[in-house]
């Protein structure tokens, strides 16, 4: 099976830079994605890692290191519209995208 | 572009009714996925279809039954609604397995 573990709240201040953290055990792992959630809408894509690294899309970074089956996604400059949910992913050789608990971000101003 | 559409977007089911929620893609990915949100819960997988003619089972399939009709649609039916699967209902679909685009979600409310 899968798990997957990242904080369920973090607070900042807009301008302020979060780090998400997540772990997960899984076998057959292809690759480590992040999804941002407001409230009410959809999960939409945020960035993916397949290889060791970071992976950088505008304000958002993404990291893995799949030798301690960790990633995070780091969020830069805050802005209030970032306040919603962020969820890690972990897929794996059978096509299947099994997801975190979710880590609530509140920007305050 | 419509991405993913799934219907209905709200519903209230008495317990033991049964219904069928349906989702459609038009961006032409081999898999597609049915998951359920609780509150504090994230995301759990109930069934997904890695290419047309396959389904298999998530974490949490009881009371839940797939069908993929065929490349574009995939419906999920509770044939017996019980007060414990209220909850949001989101439709995914995705190429490779990495990228997924969900749906707007869909609120089913068991009384």
């Amino acid at each position: 099976g899968q798990s997957l573990e990242q904080p369920s709240e973090v607070t900042a201040v807009e301008g302020a830079i979060v780090q998400i953290n997540c772990t997960y055990q899984t076998s057959g792992f292809y690759g480590l994605s992040w999804y941002q959630q407001h409230d009410g809408g959809a999960p939409t894509f945020l960035s993916y890692n397949a290889l060791d690294g970071l992976e950088e899309t505008g304000r958002f970074s993404s990291f893995l290191s799949r030798s301690d089956s960790y990633g995070y996604l780091l969020l830069q400059e805050l802005q209030m519209k970032d306040s919603a949910s962020y969820f890690c992913a972990v897929s794996g050789n059978d096509y299947k995208l099994s997801f975190g608990a979710g880590t609530t971000v509140t920007v305050r101003a | 572009n419509a991405g993913v559409t799934q219907t209905p977007k709200f519903q209230v089911l008495k317990t033991g009714q049964s219904m069928t929620l349906q989702c459609a893609q038009d961006m032409n990915h081999n898999s597609m996925y049915w998951y359920r949100q609780d509150p504090g819960m994230g995301l759990r997988l109930i069934y997904y279809s890695a290419s047309e003619g396959t389904t298999d089972k998530g974490e949490v399939p009881n009371g839940y039954n797939v069908s993929r009709l065929n490349k574009r649609e995939f419906s999920l039916r509770l044939e017996s609604a019980a007060p414990s699967q209220t909850s949001v209902y989101f439709c995914a679909s995705s190429d490779l397995g990495n990228t997924i685009y969900f749906g707007e979600g869909s609120w089913l409310t068991v009384v």
